[in-house]
This record gives C-alpha cells, structure tokens and sequence, in this order.
C-alpha cells in the first residue's frame, strides 16, 4: 500500500517559471509533511516542512500548501531557477505517534530546469 | 565534521557475503534513522533508534538484516548473507529531538552485490 502518492513523475518548467509538485496521503495519522531534495550521489535534504494546523508556509521562494480535508499538499517552486534541477520528494510522518516509523516518502519527481 | 557521514560510499558484495554499513551522525543528535532506497525510488523506512534503544525495526526486510547503536552515537548496519535484491543505496538520517523532525540525512553507501 503506497501511502504517500506523489506526482508528476518528471517535470520540465523554463526558468523563471513556477514548479509545482503534488502528493496526496491516505494515512489520518499523519502530522507532519516535509520536502526534501536530492542531487544526484547525495542524501536527500531538507527544504521546508508544514503541519497540519495552517495552510500555507513559505520560506524564500519555495511554498507548501496543505489541504487537511482533501489529505493532499503541494510544493511550489517560484522563479525556478536551473540550481533548483534535482529530485523532489514529499513525505509524511505521524508525530503523535513518537515519529519512530519514520518518514514515508513519495516516489519523487524529477525536476529539470531548462535555462 | 558538521553532517552525517556514511562509509564506506561504495561497496560491491558478492552473494552471500556479510557486510556492514556505518554511520557516523551529528554530535549530539537523539534519533537517527536508517533508510533503503532503491534506484529511482524514495526512501523506504527500515529502522529507529532513539539514543541506544532500538525502538521500531518493522522495515527490517528480513532477520539477515541487522542494526545496532550501542552506546546511542555511532550505529552499525549489518547484512549477512547478501542477496542481489539487497542492491541499494542506504541512508542513515539523524535529528536533535526524538521522532525525527528535521532529520539530516547523510550521502548513502550505495551497496551493490554480484
């Protein structure tokens, strides 16, 4: 059972351009959603993380917005730049339940930007 | 260093061989995860340790696989009698606080077995 379904598989965005990447989890227990990139040969690190109690949360150019009802949330990428060309995953955890499972995570979505 | 180191980087096995995968995390850190990812694939959970105490081993594919952090710093991946199916990258992840948020992952030991 995919718990966490993520898409697109790949995306292709121009510069300058806004990349938007979705997920959508099945597990009610889930209470925190991060986004991590990964570079090829690198572990995967940390961009911005939400929880369940707002909405929206921005950190410089990238953007989670989160939608409890519909158990879906998204990454958006504004003025995407060539830098940002790598593999986006989403994940989910349940911290109310220690967080010991760990982080389920998407299938990724392989992001290139084209200068 | 500052991260979370993983050696080796790279390690060939052949079938049947027992490894061990190491990782070193950040000073300080509580909860430190370990992680198999398949080529193309997210992460997939296999085992959580808060300090020394292995407190989740559910994504353990099997008892050939083995993990231990015994004095709750540095933590030891074993693999006995490798299968071509264990051919993957493993990450080791660490965060101050336990139950992982802002976990810090290292770069893998991308193990493959002929």
């Amino acid at each position: 059972q995919q718990q966490v379904k993520q898409s697109p598989q790949s995306l292709i965005v121009q510069k300058g351009g806004i990349s938007i990447i979705n997920c959508a989890y099945e597990n009610t227990a889930f209470d925190y959603f991060p986004w991590y990139q990964q570079f090829p040969g690198k572990g995967p690190a940390l961009l911005i993380a939400i929880r369940p109690d707002v909405s929206e949360k921005k950190e410089g150019r990238f953007t989670i917005s989160f939608n409890k009802s519909a158990k879906q949330f998204s990454l958006h990428i504004m003025d995407s730049q060539p830098g940002d060309s790598a593999t986006y995953f989403c994940a989910a955890s349940s911290l109310r339940g220690g967080g010991a499972d760990g982080l389920t995570f998407g299938k990724g979505t392989h992001l290139i930007i084209q200068p | 260093g500052a991260g979370v180191s993983q050696s080796p980087r790279y390690k060939v096995a052949k079938r049947g061989q027992d490894v061990a995968l190491r990782c070193d995390p950040i000073s300080g850190h509580v909860s430190l995860f370990w992680y198999q990812q398949a080529l193309g694939q997210g992460p997939e959970f296999l085992t959580y340790f808060q300090n020394e105490a292995q407190l989740d081993k559910s994504g353990l594919p099997s008892d050939r696989f083995f993990a231990e952090r015994p004095e709750g710093s540095v933590s030891t991946l074993k693999i006995q009698r490798t299968q071509q199916e264990d051919s993957a990258v493993y990450l080791c992840a660490s965060s101050l606080v336990p139950g992982g948020t802002e976990a810090f992952f290292g770069q893998g030991t991308r193990l493959t077995v002929v």
